[in-house]
């Protein structure tokens, strides 16, 4: 039984528009990930958790919010979606490895 | 800064075959290295880890990694490949001054031909 897992799967969003995507974890870790893929690249680290109600910025935070409002649930936001934000977003949560989503394909128009 | 490098980005081996694939990474202090693997269209699962002890692990499905300090090197490899084994790898490291932030490298797509 799948212990993260991501919604929407997919969603094409048109420019300016806003976006949420969900994460929900069964693990009971305290932290949690999000990462964005972009074609042929590794994962690039846009917000982290360790705690409900507080979150942190990655390495690319700019363009993205982040919500935990529980300790299962972790939510990434975009508020104006622009072209450059099409990529593939995975949730993740940890203890001493991290454990990921299936992963959200988010195209922007 | 920490960085974690990939220098192939795509590796094409036989069923069969041994392969080998490089992780390099530039850390200062203790570090904590991992695999993990990526399969078309799916999440990262976890292979296999170092922090500490014996510089070879093993991992699942056969996977093996040795850790070298002084190259600064986390080789994963297998003995025989199956065409299972066809997926991205990603090598990642975490440090200081935050050790719950994994840095990944670029990825290795593994091709295994029948």
């Amino acid at each position: 039984e799948a212990a993260v897992t991501q919604s929407p799967r997919s969603k094409v969003a048109v420019t300016g528009g806003k976006v949420t995507l969900s994460c929900h974890q069964t693990n009971n870790h305290d932290y949690m990930y999000w990462y964005r893929q972009d074609t042929g690249h590794g994962l690039r680290l846009i917000h982290y958790s360790y705690v409900a109600d507080s979150t942190e910025k990655g390495d690319i935070p700019d363009g993205y919010k982040a919500s935990r409002p529980s300790q299962e649930n972790f939510s990434l936001i975009l508020e104006l979606a622009s072209l450059s934000q099409t990529a593939v977003y995975f949730c993740a949560s940890s203890d001493t490895e991290q454990f990921f989503g299936p992963g959200t394909r988010l195209t922007v128009l | 800064t920490q960085t974690v490098s990939q220098s192939d980005a795509h590796v094409t081996v036989f069923e069969g075959d041994s392969v080998e694939l490089r992780c390099n990474y530039s850390y200062g202090g203790s570090i904590y290295l991992s695999w993990y693997i990526q399969h078309h269209g799916r999440g990262l699962q976890f292979l296999l880890k170092y922090y500490s002890g014996n510089p070879v692990v093993q991992g699942v499905n056969g996977f093996e990694a040795e850790f070298s300090k002084s190259d600064s090197s986390f080789h994963l490899r297998k003995a025989s490949v199956h065409w299972s084994d066809s997926a991205v790898y990603f090598c990642a490291a975490r440090g200081m001054p935050n050790y719950n932030v994994l840095y990944f490298g670029s990825g290795t797509k593994l091709t295994v031909e029948p």
